[in-house]
């Protein structure tokens, strides 16, 4: 069964200062990677997704994730983070099979202090 | 762009009565998927469909049903309601093939007292 992990269930930053959020999936097979960001009080948007190709994505508001495959991660990064950041972040995994579900990671919480 | 469409956005039922959530997907769209997050938890998944037939099922109560209509519409049916069923739930939909992405709703806040 597929799962995926995350290194950090909450994060605290300054502004400014650099962000790596850290996702492991287990699945056997080819899949999917989104990570999708959850304002307080808001639905699930997505930040960026990969399917194939060039394994670095990037995505809005300046984040790009790295699909590294032998180690089953994929990681996102934002080089300055800002107090509009702070989120509830999820990376998602879903099989390259037709009509499968999403699998949520548990969710990194990020509070970004001005 | 037309996005997914749920309805209601907010929902306040009280203990063992029931509740209908809807989902529009987005037009041409025909695989539909359920997913609830409870407070401060990842969502879980707990039903799709494609054309009109279930097509996955996940975590979700045997108080609860869903089904999706003619018009690729669906509808969660949930009965019995307990507190825990207080949540978030989001649809989200797809256009069935190979490689695809699923497209979120806004979500339907259920409050359960």
């Amino acid at each position: 069964a597929q799962s995926v992990s995350q290194h950090n269930h909450h994060v605290i930053l300054s502004e400014a200062a650099s962000l790596e959020l850290g996702c492991n999936y287990s699945y056997g097979g080819t899949v999917n990677l989104f990570w999708y960001v959850q304002y307080p009080g808001q639905h699930l948007q997505l930040l960026l997704k990969y399917f194939s190709g060039d394994p670095l994505v990037k995505g809005i508001k300046g984040f790009e994730a790295e699909f590294i495959k032998s180690k089953f991660s994929f990681n996102l990064r934002k080089p300055s983070v800002q107090w509009s950041d702070t989120a509830e972040y999820f990376c998602a995994v879903n099989a390259k099979t037709s009509y499968d579900k999403v699998i949520f990671g548990p969710g990194t919480s990020l509070s970004v202090i001005p | 762009a037309a996005g997914v469409i749920q309805s209601p956005r907010h929902l306040i039922k009280e203990k063992r009565e029931t509740a209908t959530l809807k989902c529009y997907p987005i037009p041409r769209h025909d695989t539909v998927y359920w997913y609830q997050q409870g407070p401060g938890q990842d969502p879980q998944f707990l039903i799709s469909f494609y054309e009109k037939m279930q097509s996955d099922k996940g975590s979700i109560p045997d108080r609860f049903s869903a089904q999706q209509f003619s018009d690729y519409h669906s509808e969660l049916n949930m009965s019995s309601l307990e507190l825990g069923d207080s949540a978030l739930y989001f649809c989200a939909s797809s256009l069935g093939s190979t490689y695809y992405e699923q497209y979120f709703g806004p979500g339907t806040r259920l409050t359960v007292t």
